[in-house]
């Protein structure tokens, strides 16, 4: 377990609805990742967040919206959902904001998203 | 821009078998490497890591070098076990926070 946790587990929804994932990073970690694995594109980095600023983008969609809390959870908005968009998608979570070497992002279990 | 290519599977091997998963990857600069390990419905780990050139990652019996002259970080592990199965990820970090993963290698042990 590495103490971050993510939900909802599993997410089945239609094309063109809106969804929202959740991450709870671990205690006292001040930077969240947020990544997509799918299994053509394999698994891409979206964006980051360091104690509630965004820090980073990656791949990710404009359709798709994040952002950290005061208490530093995490979510992943998804809207006007497509069928390419079904994924895995996971959290990981490091105690600052540093090149990955000196800083070990801990990943969280994920959330299936299925797009019907 | 920099990417990370690893030897696409599945990979069946018999138990105590010799454990060789190929990976090279492109960059500027010098970047971090790693393996991660992503077991039947879990996150991803961090099994191993290098930061520089010729440095040795070990973990759980698994090792890999890096090698900048091949620009490989291949996985190895003399002898598997059932509990190996699991999806391997080579990856790398360079001058940010993200990381940028391979593919992954899915990995099965037969007892």
């Amino acid at each position: 377990d590495s103490g971050v946790t993510q939900t909802p587990k599993h997410l089945i929804t239609a094309t063109g609805q809106r969804v929202t994932l959740r991450c709870s990073p671990r205690s006292g970690d001040l930077s969240v990742y947020w990544y997509q694995q799918s299994l053509d594109q394999g698994l891409q980095f979206l964006i980051q967040y360091y104690n509630g600023e965004e820090r980073a983008k990656g791949n990710i969609l404009e359709r798709f919206s994040a952002q950290q809390f005061p208490d530093l959870h995490s979510e992943l908005n998804l809207s006007s959902l497509e069928l390419g968009d079904s994924a895995l998608y996971f959290c990981a979570s490091s105690v600052e904001a540093r090149q990955a070497s000196y800083n070990e992002q801990f990943f969280g279990p994920g959330t299936r998203l299925t797009v019907l | 821009g920099d990417s990370v290519t690893q030897m696409e599977g599945p990979v069946t091997l018999s138990e105590e078998a010799f454990l060789t998963i190929n990976c090279t990857y492109t960059a500027t600069g010098y970047p971090s490497l790693f393996w991660y390990v992503q077991y039947p419905g879990e996150g991803l780990q961090l099994l191993l890591k290098a930061t520089k050139a010729d440095d040795k990652g070990s973990n759980k019996g698994f090792e890999a070098t890096y090698r900048k002259e091949t620009t490989s970080f291949h996985l190895e592990k003399g002898s598997v076990q059932v509990s190996d199965s699991a999806v391997y990820f080579c990856a790398l970090s360079n001058r940010d926070d993200k990381i940028i993963f391979g593919k992954g290698t899915r990995l099965h042990i037969l007892p």
